[in-house]
């Protein structure tokens, strides 16, 4: 299975300040990489697709980069709603895999 | 508008067979591939399998010798059974769709369906 390592595992982030979120791949995935946003009881949100493709609706303010193992997920300018665990997938190989989270807080 | 909404009995007991119902309205179920996802604590999430509107399937190895997935078009809905569950099963699992030719990425989740796994 490719493994999928995230990096951090948890942020505290204020209002407006730009987070970056790093996920490495044990094997190159070329740019079959996803973000996900969860939130507790909602259902998970598709942020970036393909490495680095908004997800319609997505704000610009997301964005994704990176081909082949290392990837990272930008938010720039941090907003209320932006604090929630973020996942990046895997859907190169079967099975899809995906990273351990990092988990956005308040400071 | 797209729905999907997983139903389920929210408490199995251990042994048993987990069985979920994914219904998809809004969209025709052979327009697009769909998976299932689980999310725990601890874990995180977890992709179970694929079903595509073909009737194949694919999935995860851990899994594989206790999951079916499967699709009915005729009623729009989507099933899920896992054999021989344990605590370990216990999870929020959601039914996921995802784009024809796309970059498997899943687009559009359910709610999802609370399962705890006890006696």
């Amino acid at each position: 299975d490719i493994q999928m390592t995230q990096s951090p595992s948890s942020l505290s982030a204020s209002l407006g300040d730009r987070v970056i979120i790093s996920c490495r791949a044990s094997q190159s995935i070329n740019i079959f990489l996803n973000w996900y946003q969860v939130k507790p009881g909602k259902a998970p949100q598709l942020l970036i697709y393909a490495a680095s493709t908004l997800h319609s609706g997505v704000p610009p303010r997301f964005s994704g980069s990176g081909s082949g193992t290392e990837f990272t997920l930008t938010i720039t300018g941090l907003q209320s709603e932006d604090f929630a665990t973020y996942y990046c997938q895997q859907s190169h190989t079967i099975p899809r895999t995906f990273g351990r989270g990092t988990m956005v807080d308040i400071k | 508008q797209v729905q999907l909404q997983e139903s389920g009995p929210g408490l199995v007991k251990p042994s048993e067979t987990l069985s979920l119902i994914c219904s998809v309205s809004g969209v025709s179920i052979s327009a697009y591939y769909w998976s299932w996802m689980r999310q725990t604590p601890g874990k995180g999430l977890e992709w179970i399998g694929n079903v595509y509107h073909s009737g194949r399937t694919e999935y995860n190895p851990s899994l594989k010798t206790r999951v079916i997935l499967s699709a009915d078009t005729s009623n729009s809905r989507l099933s899920l059974n896992l054999t021989s569950v344990t605590a370990a099963d216990t999870a929020v699992y959601h039914c996921v769709r995802q784009p024809t030719g796309s970059y498997g990425q899943g687009d559009f989740w359910g709610q999802g369906a609370q399962v705890t796994v006890s006696s």
